[in-house]
């Protein structure tokens, strides 16, 4: 069955930078993209970026000022996302999905990861 | 940006009651619409793709309908696993955008 596994919690300091990874099995990694969300506490779901599996072309939501990098390792079937220069408005819980590449195919995004919380704190 | 809202933002209703819920884009989106039950501590799980197609295992009360700018999730009869939060998702253009949410809880 799909399923998408996220790295652990993460405690970061203002001014610091994460890296969290997901892990993708049963299904083509490339075949897909690997989008990226997160939920502050009590708030809406925020889209931050994606990554074409396949071919590595990524896009990134520009409320994050370039400071969102996506990634991925196709040979360990992992996509990664990196947040740099951690504010305190960052804690949130950050989580992994899947989404067909070619849109009028996709389902929404079908798979989650089971989200990884990130708090920033001094 | 494509701005989405829902109505309402919290809804109390009772077991076997039928539920809609009301999903607005700032422009036109075609069908390109989702809609996702979330509970807490987990992770959204998708109900309805491309505004009325249901996800597979998905249960048939659950419906979308709509275009353009203005969409619906019917719930046919509440249950008791239906307690939860909802959020629709426009997929037409980046950024991909959620609306705010929608909480149904018992009354």
């Amino acid at each position: 069955q799909v399923q998408l596994v996220q790295s652990g919690a993460e405690v970061k300091k203002p001014g610091a930078s994460v890296k969290v990874s997901c892990k993708a099995s049963g299904y083509t990694f490339s075949n897909y993209a690997i989008h990226w969300v997160r939920q502050a506490p009590g708030q809406r779901l925020e889209w931050m970026g994606w990554i074409n599996a396949g071919n590595g072309n990524t896009k990134s939501s520009q409320n994050f000022q370039g400071r969102v990098t996506i990634t991925r390792d196709t040979s360990a079937s992992t996509a990664y996302m990196e947040l740099r220069s951690l504010r305190f408005e960052d804690t949130a819980v950050y989580f992994c999905a899947r989404f067909a590449v070619v849109v009028p195919t996709a389902h929404g995004f079908d798979s989650w990861g089971q989200g990884t919380l990130v708090t920033v704190s001094s | 940006d494509i701005q989405v809202t829902q109505s309402p933002s919290t809804l109390s209703a009772s077991v076997g009651d039928r539920v809609t819920i009301t999903c607005r884009a700032s422009q036109s989106i075609s069908r390109w619409l989702a809609w996702y039950q979330q509970k807490p501590g987990k992770a959204p799980k998708v109900l309805i793709y491309k505004a009325s197609s249901l996800e597979s295992g998905v249960p048939s009360r659950f419906s979308g309908s709509g275009s353009g700018t203005e969409f619906t999730l019917t719930i046919s009869s509440l249950q008791p696993d239906d307690f939860a939060t909802y959020y629709c998702q426009q997929y037409n253009s980046f950024p991909l955008t959620f609306g705010p949410g929608t909480k149904v809880d018992i009354k």
